[in-house]
């Protein structure tokens, strides 16, 4: 079973630019996650869908932050313009629905932002 | 506000002895904790986990106790290995929160040969 693919795994920008992180969860799983990761931290819920609705994204800074999941499946994460604090490591997760809390994650996009 | 807390940012264990790794959590709504596992430039992977309605969860090498009245939960491995070195992350959730996880900061195990 292919697990959640995630894209690029490096990504080095100049702040006030915009970047994207694209997510490809395991097929079948309705719920996905977007997480953000900052070093020496645990990771952070940015954004929960289930299938193409968000069911919450009430920690996404919606100022700069952006996030969608056309036709249920595959996921893109934006961040416009970025800032030196958004340097981190943002996580894709899936789940089964009905299957518990166990997420399957990604390998993740670090970003940083100079 | 950190509901989940691992307050040892780092451990060392001589291989084939016994690993501790500690987790507290203020939030007394959390009902089901897992603990992951992550290396470098890899995702956190699924390691174990625990329902509130029980105090204890065996897999192989790896057990999970939980003492409610103390808000605490801790991970055993035994006997470590050099291969579980990796940062382990503690995480909860509970029914009412569309069973989003709450991470801890981490800790790092290292496991010397």
């Amino acid at each position: 079973e292919a697990g959640v693919a995630q894209s690029p795994r490096y990504k080095i920008i100049e702040k006030r630019q915009s970047v994207a992180f694209w997510c490809n969860p395991i097929s079948g799983h309705a719920t996905l996650y977007w997480y953000q990761q900052i070093l020496g931290q645990g990771p952070k819920l940015l954004i929960q869908f289930q299938n193409n609705g968000v069911v919450d994204d009430s920690q996404l800074p919606k100022d700069r932050f952006s996030a969608e999941r056309l036709k249920g499946v595959d996921s893109t994460l934006k961040i416009q313009p970025a800032k030196l604090e958004d340097s981190a490591v943002y996580l894709c997760a899936s789940r089964l629905r009905g299957r518990g809390e166990k997420l399957f994650f990604g390998s993740g996009t670090q970003l940083s932002v100079l | 506000d950190q509901q989940v807390k691992q307050n040892s940012p780092s451990l060392s264990v001589q291989e084939g002895r016994i690993s501790i790794l500690n987790c507290d959590y203020t939030n007394s709504m959390f009902d089901y904790f897992l603990w992951y596992k992550k290396y470098p430039a890899e995702g956190p992977t699924f390691l174990i986990s625990i329902s509130s309605i029980k105090d204890k969860n065996e897999d192989g090498r790896f057990t999970v106790f939980l003492n409610k009245s103390a808000k605490h939960l801790s991970l055993h491995i035994v006997p470590s290995q050099p291969g579980d070195s990796a940062v382990y992350f503690c995480a909860a959730s509970f029914s009412g929160s569309a069973r989003q996880l709450t991470f801890g900061s981490g800790t790092q195990l290292t496991v010397l040969p």
